[in-house]
């Protein structure tokens, strides 16, 4: 089945700096992927996803994420944080044949001021 | 606001009880997906309904169970309820499978005492 892992847990960056949140995914056939954000109580809301064609996704609030097949990486990139940017953010696979999907353990996004 | 929407927000019961959560996807969207968040398991996928039909199912415990009715809205029951159980229950709709993005509801957060 397929997999995702988010590397870190936490990511604190200063405001105006670049985000970088990285997830790698474990897939034995072509993969759709995911980027959800969920804010403090709150629902998760689709950031952006990558199906098919162009790797380059890009997503609302700035965000943009690249699908590396050879790395088989999805990472999420913003290059100025805002602050309300700070929330989770959850990585996640699905594969068309399965009926699933996995999300990773999320990233907890701070910005300082 | 995604348009999917779920009763109760919060829910506070004792061990060995049973509840119901309830789902009402966004207009038009066939499937809905239930989901659990928890600290320690983060966020699982239960179980998969289309048009009324039980299409996947995930991480769900035999305790748990859930339907969609003819009008599309669905209800996840859990019953002989443990501590473990305490979480955030998240219902996300979509207009057909995994592949679709989905809308998430604002959740129902469990307390078993």
């Amino acid at each position: 089945a397929q997999s995702v892992t988010q590397l870190g847990s936490h990511v604190s960056v200063s405001e105006g700096a670049l985000v970088l949140l990285r997830c790698n995914y474990s897939s034995s056939v072509p993969p759709y992927l995911f980027w959800y954000v969920q804010y403090p109580n709150q629902g998760l809301q689709l950031l952006l996803k990558y199906t098919t064609g162009a790797t380059l996704v890009k997503g609302i609030n700035g965000f943009e994420a690249e699908f590396k097949k050879s790395e088989t990486s999805f990472h999420l990139t913003k290059p100025s944080a805002h602050m309300s940017d700070a929330a989770e953010y959850f990585c996640a696979v699905s594969v068309p044949e399965n009926n699933d999907m996995r999300f990773g353990a999320g990233t907890r996004l701070t910005v300082k001021p | 606001d995604s348009g999917v929407t779920q009763t109760p927000k919060h829910l506070i019961t004792a061990t060995g009880q049973r509840v119901t959560l309830r789902c009402s996807p966004r207009s038009g969207d066939l499937s809905v997906y239930w989901y659990q968040q928890s600290l320690d398991q983060g966020l699982q996928f239960l179980i998969q309904y289309y048009n009324g039909e039980e299409r996947a199912k995930g991480n769900i415990l035999e305790r748990f169970s859930a339907q969609q009715f003819p009008d599309l809205h669905s209800e996840l029951n859990l019953s002989s309820l443990e501590l473990g159980d305490s979480a955030l229950y998240f219902c996300a709709s979509s207009p057909r499978g995994f592949t679709y993005e989905q809308f998430f509801g604002p959740g129902t957060r469990l307390t078993v005492l």
